[in-house]
């Protein structure tokens, strides 16, 4: 069974503080993706990476970055909390050379800017 | 432009009957389909999906979904709805026609409510 975990269900954090988000997967997938989930607007891509340090922007960028150093891991990263960026965050990953496979996802991250 | 449509927010059902959630889409090629379940604070869960051949498909917990290429839809159904159903339930297409076509397009979603 394929594994993605996000390295924390729950954070809660301070306006201006940088936030790191990590995602791990475990099934050797090409992508990975970063989505936001926010009641009424669905699932919002944020950014999504199809191989190491390679990343292509997704709907929602603007005050977030990305890192993929390694094929594993892929982190988002949140340069100066906003309190408009309190949201559940959602990490996916897919396997590239099976497009017929779905993208697998973490649990979530709840997280709260005060 | 590629879309995803589920045109109802909220599905209600009375336990032992049947359900549908509705989707529609509108790509430029031929599509992958798929549908995810998400229960209150977790991931989505993928269900099934539909790539090629038989137009309707089985997937997991008893639920199966019809591709109907004219109509352009792609409809969960289940024969016997139970209260654990209950969810919000998400409709995406992969259009590998598309420049970018790692992604996924998503609808909005749709929360079902069974009802005992």
């Amino acid at each position: 069974d394929v594994k993605v975990t996000q390295s924390s269900r729950y954070l809660v954090k301070r306006t201006g503080e940088k936030v790191f988000l990590e995602c791990v997967q475990d099934m050797d997938h090409e992508n990975m993706f970063w989505y936001r989930q926010d009641p009424g607007l669905g699932l919002r891509l944020i950014y999504f990476s199809y191989d190491v340090k390679m990343k292509e922007k997704g709907d929602i960028p603007e005050g977030y970055s990305v890192s993929r150093e390694k094929k594993e891991r892929f982190s988002l990263i949140l340069e100066s909390a906003s309190t408009n960026q309190t949201s559940m965050y959602l990490c996916a990953s897919s396997p590239e050379r099976q497009r017929n496979q779905p993208q697998h996802f973490g649990d979530g991250t709840r997280l709260s800017i005060l | 432009a590629q879309s995803v449509a589920q045109p109802e927010d909220q599905v209600n059902v009375a336990e032992g009957n049947p359900l549908t959630v509705k989707c529609t889409y509108s790509v430029s090629g031929n599509p992958y389909l798929f549908w995810y379940v998400q229960y209150p604070n977790r991931g989505l869960q993928f269900l099934l999906k539909y790539i090629t051949g038989d137009n309707l498909v089985k997937g997991s917990y008893g639920f199966e979904a019809e591709f109907n290429k004219s109509q352009t839809s792609f409809h969960l159904k289940k024969p016997s709805a139970l209260v654990s159903d209950s969810a919000l339930y998400f409709c995406a297409v992969r259009d590998l026609w598309a420049g970018n076509n790692r992604k996924l397009i998503w609808g909005l979603g749709t929360s079902l409510a069974v009802n005992p």
